[in-house]
């Protein structure tokens, strides 16, 4: 089993709808997640942290569940410039900064 | 501040020749990292750095090396290019203790 695993898509969604998706990690021991952003042929960047009670930036909600060990990406009102590939990233080892990437989810808004 | 650069961005390579991917960061961070990129899978970490002087070993090291002699630059060494190792190579840095990774622009390489 990989150690993150996503839906690769494509996900091809209408502007100002409202899309979620989902990404599951292996390891119970992993202590920090996060989502990246990664336009066509760019590096991978930050776009948010996400906190074992959720939160919250703007048009985007991630939330983490323990128990069933997944973790989403809610994007409220889709704009054209969302359009990009999302990586869910998960830190295993507490102090220990090596990421794991996830495979990412292909996102296309569509006018 | 140019954050991460690296160079060259595309380089084309015959099998068995060498080259440096050069990694440079402005930060003064202590961590450094070189990831691998291949179409449809996550990125792959080769090799890491916390420091100056130390360096290890991540998931998929074998035909690159490293070295970091500086805070500011992190070279990836490729020996022997076999056409296994096309791919498109990111740097990242980050602070000591803070988890936000900053990557390079990133080099595509192609072996042929």
């Amino acid at each position: 089993r990989k150690e993150v695993e996503q839906d690769p898509g494509p996900f091809n969604v209408p502007e100002g709808a409202t899309v979620a998706f989902n990404c599951t990690y292996s390891n119970s021991a992993s202590q920090s997640f996060f989502w990246y952003r990664q336009d066509c042929r760019k590096e991978p960047k930050l776009l948010m942290s996400v906190y074992s009670s959720g939160n919250e930036d703007g048009r985007f909600t991630a939330q983490l569940n323990r128990a069933s060990q997944y973790i989403s990406l809610l994007i409220r009102d889709s704009k054209l410039s969302d359009s990009a590939t999302y990586l869910c990233v998960v830190r295993s080892n507490f102090g220990n900064e090596k990421l794991t990437f996830g495979t990412g989810t292909r996102l296309t808004i569509i006018p | 501040n140019a954050g991460v650069t690296q160079t060259p961005k595309f380089r084309i390579l015959k099998i068995g020749q060498s080259m440096t991917l050069q990694c440079t960061q402005d930060m003064n961070h202590n961590y450094m990292y070189w990831y691998r990129q291949d179409p449809g899978m996550g990125l792959k970490l080769i090799y890491y750095s916390v420091g100056a002087g130390i360096t290890d070993k991540g998931e998929v090291p074998n035909g690159y090396n490293v070295s970091r002699s500086t805070t500011e630059d992190f070279p990836l060494r490729l020996e022997l290019a076999a056409p296994s190792q096309t791919s498109v190579y990111f740097c990242a840095s980050s602070y000591e203790g803070r988890v936000e990774q900053f990557f390079g622009p990133g080099t595509r390489l192609t072996v042929l």
